[in-house]
């Protein structure tokens, strides 16, 4: 069954924790994508990554951290140092310019 | 940078009716114009887009106009059905960067 797994799809944060947010993807699409989704706003592009091993800051970067050792899989570390950081997180891979995303996670502050 | 703009932020029509939601982009270099449907608790889902080169694309009840020169492109719904009741997104994006810009979303209720 192919697609775009995220996990877990729920997640709490205590104060000064590092938590990491799972993607894994089987369309052997090259690209990948982590946004950010507030209420009531538009998601907004936290990191990207063309190919392994290579990866570029969005428009929202600070705070996070991504890696990219395998096309398979584009993890999302959500440091102590991201302040606001409960959100729906999106992962997403694509081909081109389309993208097709997962299921999501809900990130929330205990 | 892209800045795209997304109204209204809610849309309520009877079934049957029909729903229109309006996007506006700032940067004349973009190019390709997806549209997304979120339903609740879910990822967003590709239903149309289309390409700076043309100017109208349709798919059974959803189409997407293009108006280059005014930057803005709307999706069109035609009669409506409860299932088509989500959060709908526009985007925009630039030759291959592989960066869209996503609008704010809109909440579509159809009423039965």
């Amino acid at each position: 069954d192919g697609g775009i797994t995220q996990s877990p799809k729920y997640l709490f944060r205590k104060e000064g924790q590092n938590v990491t947010l799972s993607c894994e993807q089987n369309l052997n699409h090259d690209a990948m994508y982590w946004y950010r989704q507030d209420p009531g706003q538009g998601l907004r592009l936290i990191y990207y990554s063309q190919i392994v091993n290579d990866f570029q800051k969005g428009d929202i970067a600070e705070g996070y951290s991504v890696s990219r050792e395998k096309k398979e899989s584009f993890p999302l570390t959500v440091t102590s140092a991201q302040k606001n950081p409960t959100a729906f997180y999106l992962c997403a891979s694509s081909p081109s310019e389309k993208l097709f995303f997962g299921s999501g996670t809900q990130l929330s502050v205990l | 940078g892209e800045n795209v703009e997304q109204h209204p932020s809610t849309l309520s029509v009877q079934e049957g009716d029909s729903a229109v939601i309006k996007c506006t982009y700032s940067d004349s270099a973009s190019n390709y114009f997806p549209w997304y449907k979120q339903e609740l608790g879910k990822g967003p889902q590709l239903i149309i887009d289309i390409r700076s080169n043309v100017g109208e694309k349709k798919d059974q009840r959803i189409a997407v106009t293009l108006n280059k020169t005014a930057k803005h492109f709307s999706l069109h719904i035609t009669e409506t059905q409860p299932e088509d009741s989500a959060v709908y997104f526009c985007a925009a994006s630039w030759d291959s960067s592989y960066k869209l810009i996503f609008g704010s979303g809109t909440r579509l209720l159809v009423r039965p």
